[in-house]
């Protein structure tokens, strides 16, 4: 099956600086890629969805100048954290999908783990 | 609009046990329902879905019906294993593809 990595797997940063997860798709190319949170023992809730080449469409209540998301090629999406508040913390999960998956699947990455100190 | 509903957990079970996970949804037009898995400290792996009323998704054992009648999609499995221990997420997606809908999940632990 297709197969979606993140990076880092998890992260530990201080509060107000910033930091970047990278969603790549690793066999097949992805249109469009979405990016959720989950928090412990709770659901995904959707972040926002991005289309290669264009802007990402953001959830409701999802600040998109603190989550800044660029899709910029077929095989990578990446999530910004600027000015990071212990509040932030939180598994980020990525999922892709686009030519060459079977239809009606996303495929997950395994997420990211941040902390915010 | 779009939802699922699913039942709260946690759920504990003996090894061999019957297990059933109650999930319904809300959607507007004719969705595709899934089941995914997430094991301890990774990401969602999909365990079966269906894609149209009656289809019945399987996968490992574990099976599951979609009911438009009753709009349910309960996951089911005859006989589990400790290593069936994580938590399950009914979702849905609509007509269109994109955006997943997911239910709260469902915490499961198998003990021997």
């Amino acid at each position: 099956g297709a197969v979606v990595s993140q990076h880092p797997s998890w992260v530990i940063c201080k509060s107000g600086t910033s930091v970047k997860i990278e969603c790549r798709s690793l066999d097949f190319q992805a249109t469009t890629m979405f990016w959720y949170r989950q928090f412990p023992k709770q659901s995904l809730m959707l972040m926002a969805t991005s289309n290669e080449g264009s802007k990402a469409t953001y959830e409701q209540g999802v600040e998109k100048d603190k989550f800044l998301i660029n899709h910029a090629s077929l095989t990578l999406s990446t999530l910004t954290v600027t000015s990071a508040h212990p509040e932030d913390s939180s598994f980020y999960i990525c999922s892709a999908e686009g030519g060459g998956t079977e239809s009606y699947e996303q495929y997950f990455g395994p997420g990211t783990r941040l902390t915010v100190t | 609009g779009n939802s699922v509903t699913q039942m709260e957990g946690p759920v504990t079970l003996s090894e061999e046990a019957f297990l059933t996970i109650n999930c319904t949804y809300t959607a507007t037009g004719y969705p595709s329902l899934f089941w995914y898995v997430q094991y301890p400290g990774e990401g969602l792996q999909l365990l079966l879905k269906a894609t149209k009323a009656d289809d019945k998704g399987s996968n490992k054992g574990f099976e599951a019906t979609y009911r438009k009648e009753t709009t349910s999609f309960h996951l089911e499995k005859g006989s589990v294993q400790v290593s069936d221990s994580a938590v399950y997420f009914c979702a849905l997606r609509g007509s269109t593809l994109g955006r997943l809908y997911f239910g709260r999940g469902t915490q499961l632990t198998v003990w021997p």
